[in-house]
């Protein structure tokens, strides 16, 4: 089945230290979808991504979809103690009755 | 407008006995889905439905059942609870998934602790 893989598992930064997380599916992904966790919370939606290529901003956050639609990353810039917590990446598949798959996700601790 | 909520939010259970998790949304929403997680392992779809009336197996369906007789319920039932189960459990919502930004909406789960 469609499996995706997120690293890093873990990453520690210094405040105003920039983050990447990285995604890659075994399938081409007719969507990518991003969550973030904070700690002890439940996974709250982010943005979504359909199109080849795509990039997409909000604030210090930038989003990409590769061209072939099957990997996708998420760059924080000038992180921040409020960006802790557990960015997930989500995808679905062409034909995936509507299913996301999500990745094991990368946990984030930023030192103030 | 409450979003999807979940009960309850910690439940101690002895093995072999049985529960019912309910989640319910207030969205309008036609997709449901039970995810757990379990530390390090992300989100794994155990059921999900697409409308009232229709549910469907995930990745970890097994000692799990599911109902939606209504758009806004999805209890998930578990039978002769076992530790493997112990574990937390978020129901999600989504209005039209793949086709909107809205993504899905999730509750604040349950954490079950089988012992």
């Amino acid at each position: 089945g469609q499996q995706v893989m997120q690293i890093p598992q873990y990453q520690h930064v210094q405040e105003g230290e920039d983050f990447t997380t990285y995604c890659n599916s075994s399938t081409t992904l007719s969507n990518i979808q991003w969550y973030k966790q904070r700690p002890g919370g439940h996974p709250v939606f982010l943005i979504q991504l359909v199109k080849s290529g795509e990039v997409k901003k909000q604030k210090r956050l930038t989003f990409q979809f590769g061209e072939a639609k099957k990997n996708s990353s998420l760059h924080i810039t000038a992180t921040q103690t409020t960006d802790v917590g557990t960015y997930f990446c989500a995808g679905e598949s062409g034909g995936s009755n509507y299913k996301l798959t999500f990745g094991k996700g990368t946990l984030l601790t930023v030192n103030p | 407008n409450a979003g999807v909520t979940q009960t309850p939010k910690f439940r101690i259970l002895k093995i072999g006995q049985s529960m019912t998790l309910q989640c319910t949304q207030d969205m309008n929403h036609n997709y449901m889905y039970w995810y757990r997680q379990d530390p390090g392992m992300g989100l794994k779809l155990i059921y999900y439905s697409v409308g009232a009336g229709i549910t469907d197996k995930g990745e970890v369906p097994n000692g799990y059942n599911v109902s939606r007789s209504t758009t806004e319920d999805f209890p998930l039932r578990l039978e002769l609870a076992a530790p493997s189960q112990t574990s937390v459990y978020f129901c999600a919502s989504s209005f039209l998934p793949g086709k909107t930004n809205y993504g899905y909406t999730f509750g604040s789960g349950t954490r079950l602790t089988v012992v």
